[in-house]
């Protein structure tokens, strides 16, 4: 089946520090999604990318379709305490079932 | 609050045994998706459910079983539980891609 490699697994970075985090498939998918999950309750979604090249920005967060659609990334400006979790890569590769499939996750600590 | 409701959000059950997880979607969603997260297997999709038809099967096991009602909401069912069953279960639902939204899950734990 498809699968999504998630990079890094973990990150332990400092307060205001910048992050990079990204998504690589051996596939295509038409739809690329960003969601943070944190302790106890379930994935929120960020950002979705619906075409490829695609930029797209929610406040500090800014995530890219890379142009093979077999990537993306997502970058976290001037991070802070909250935004500790795990963050989570999801593609959808067409159809209307809508079923998506997710990256492994990245853990984010930020410390303050 | 998501809009979408798990319960219960917590269970515990011996080997062997048979549970019911709930899943009432956000207002106006028809869609509704099954999640498995595990720590070694992260998100796995088991079922979806649109307007009370089975659209799209994932990795879910012969002892798993879902439906949706005509009200709209979704129960999974898990028999003959395993040590290896115990681990989050999600449910997710939508209109539209963009709208995917997931409820607070529930633990499941077998001993």
């Amino acid at each position: 089946g498809q699968q999504l490699n998630q990079s890094p697994q973990s990150m332990f970075i400092q307060e205001g520090e910048d992050v990079s985090m990204n998504c690589t498939s051996s596939s295509i998918f038409n739809t690329w999604l960003w969601y943070k999950q944190d302790p106890g309750e379930g994935p929120v979604l960020l950002i979705a990318l619906y075409k490829a090249g695609e930029l797209t920005s929610n406040g500090r967060l800014t995530a890219q379709f890379g142009i093979t659609r077999k990537d993306s990334f997502l970058n976290i400006s001037a991070s802070i305490p909250s935004d500790v979790g795990i963050y989570f890569c999801a593609g959808h590769s067409g159809g209307s079932n809508y079923k998506l499939t997710f990256g492994k996750g990245t853990l984010l600590t930020v410390n303050p | 609050d998501s809009g979408v409701t798990q319960t219960p959000k917590h269970l515990i059950t011996a080997t062997g045994q048979r549970v019911t997880l709930r899943c009432s979607p956000r207002s106006g969603d028809l869609s509704v998706y099954w999640y498995q997260q595990s720590l070694d297997q992260g998100l796995q999709f088991l079922i979806q459910y649109y307007n009370g038809e089975e659209r799209a099967k994932g990795n879910i096991l012969e002892r798993f079983s879902a439906q949706q009602f005509p009200d709209l909401h979704s129960e999974l069912n898990l028999s003959s539980l395993e040590l290896g069953d115990s681990a989050l279960y999600f449910c997710a639902s939508s209109v539209a891609l963009g709208g995917y939204t997931f409820g607070s899950g529930t633990r499941l734990t077998v001993v």
